[in-house]
């Protein structure tokens, strides 16, 4: 079984400061895929970022950046510069082996504040 | 990009009428597309994965005699909610995979908001 755990309901940052959206998981799959998702108030789902198991290095999409820790189980999406339109649902998928659907992370709601 | 395109983006029916959501993927071919389910407030639980040309699977503890899921294309999904309830009142939205340089990634429909008085 796979899990995903968003500890953060809710996080507030200053525009143009960076923020870290926390995302632990938990699967006994050898290989795996960790996801960031953006859900705005529209409700679309908007793909961010996309960080392999055996990935050596940790992805990086623009202003998106995934801390990848593997011994930790962790995949932290950071934003930096954070702008306004940055204000939406952020959800940490994970996809494993032999399973292509997606399971989701509870999300966390970002506020960017002026 | 990948677009998924999903129509309607919100429906109000009657309870105890059906209602059929489309989701297409636009400039790719799935054979494998998904349908979740979002509640207000929570995350997305998905629903099935519907196969193009096979029956869905279907997750446990979803009816599939209630969420009739037909894949007849490779570009065409639907939902067909039978007989609905207010309880099934919630946001339903697919995604279809795309693979591209050996990672596949699912790309979403914007969404179909379901009210069911």
């Amino acid at each position: 079984a796979q899990k995903i755990t968003q500890t953060q309901p809710g996080m507030f940052v200053q525009e143009k400061e960076a923020v870290t959206l926390d995302c632990t998981y938990d699967t006994s799959d050898p290989s795996y895929g960790l996801f960031w998702y953006k859900q705005p108030s529209s409700g679309e789902m908007i793909f961010l970022i996309y960080q392999g198991s055996y990935d050596q290095q940790n992805a990086t999409e623009g202003r998106y950046s995934l801390n990848f820790q593997k011994a930790r189980k962790s995949a932290n999406l950071v934003i930096s510069a954070s702008q306004l339109g940055d204000s939406a649902m952020y959800f940490c998928a994970m996809r494993g082996t032999g399973r292509r659907a997606l399971t989701f992370g509870s999300g966390t709601r970002l506020q960017v504040q002026p | 990009g990948a677009v998924v395109s999903q129509h309607p983006s919100r429906v109000i029916c009657k309870s105890g009428t059906s209602v059929k959501i489309e989701c297409r993927s636009l400039d790719f071919q799935a054979t494998t597309m998904f349908w979740y389910r979002q509640f207000p407030k929570q995350s997305l639980m998905l629903m099935a994965t519907s196969n193009e040309g096979s029956k869905a699977t279907y997750e446990q503890g979803v009816e599939k005699d209630k969420f009739l899921i037909n894949h007849a294309s490779l570009t065409l999904s639907t939902l067909t909610v039978t007989s609905a309830h207010p309880e099934d009142s919630s946001f339903y939205i697919c995604s279809a995979s795309m693979g591209q340089g050996g990672v596949e990634t699912q790309y979403f429909g914007p969404g179909t908001r379901l009210l069911v008085l």
